[in-house]
């Protein structure tokens, strides 16, 4: 079974670009996350998706981010236009149960964005 | 608010110690979860346990074994005889019922094996 899935895995834009993260969680995972790392800080939660609907989005820092989950397979988080503190690395997570809370959650190998 | 520390940055150990990575949480949740996850060089984060807030009995898992005390607010977390493989970084990560369910991680302890 595939685990869930990120691209890219590095991205090196200038201020004032757009990027576009993807993430493919596992197949049949209706909850999705993504989660940021700044510079070896701790890892911080952006937003949560159950299927297509934004179940929590309270950690998204500004109005530049912008997640969507069409369809409920995968979903895109879209920096625009992007800042030097956007760097980091994104990290995507899905877990199977909708509604289920607790439940241990995997995590892609992250995409490491770097704005220049 | 929810919050996780690990105030270990960064140890360094030779192959075959023990080591110990401490946790230390904070919520006003009486029902959440504590997890481990473990992040090796190839960047992604692997789930290594998860303990709900009734459960204090500690667990051992092969060379692993954890230590969960409500009293101290603490979840550390042994590597006893510890490998080279082990190395990388640990977080520690807390999710709460009525709070948020999404994963408060602590800043990381990254952990150096020598040989």
């Amino acid at each position: 079974e595939a685990g869930v899935t990120q691209f890219p895995s590095h991205s090196v834009i200038e201020k004032g670009q757009t990027v576009t993260l993807r993430c493919d969680p596992i197949s049949g995972h209706d909850n999705l996350y993504w989660y940021r790392r700044v510079m070896g800080k701790e890892i911080k939660f952006l937003l949560h998706f159950v299927k297509e609907s934004k179940q929590d989005e309270s950690g998204m820092p500004n109005n530049r981010f912008l997640a969507e989950r069409t369809g409920g397979t995968y979903s895109t988080l879209k920096v625009q236009p992007a800042e030097l503190e956007d760097s980091g690395v994104y990290f995507c997570a899905s877990s199977p149960v909708r509604g289920t809370w607790g439940t241990e959650a995997f995590f892609g190998q992250g995409t490491r964005l770097t704005v220049v | 608010a929810q919050k996780v520390t690990q105030a270990q940055t960064e140890i360094s150990v030779v192959e075959k110690e023990d080591v110990t990575l401490d946790c230390v949480y904070e919520t006003r949740d009486t029902t959440y979860y504590l997890f481990w996850y473990k992040q090796p060089p190839s960047g992604e984060l692997v789930f290594l346990i998860r303990r709900n807030s009734f459960d204090e009995q500690n667990e051992i898992s092969g060379r692993y074994s954890w230590n969960f005390q409500k009293s101290t607010s603490s979840f550390n977390f042994t590597i006893t005889a510890s490998q080279v493989v082990d190395s990388a970084v640990y977080f520690c990560a807390l999710s709460e019922a009525t709070g948020r369910r999404a994963l408060t991680f602590g800043s990381g302890t990254r952990l150096q094996v020598q040989p």
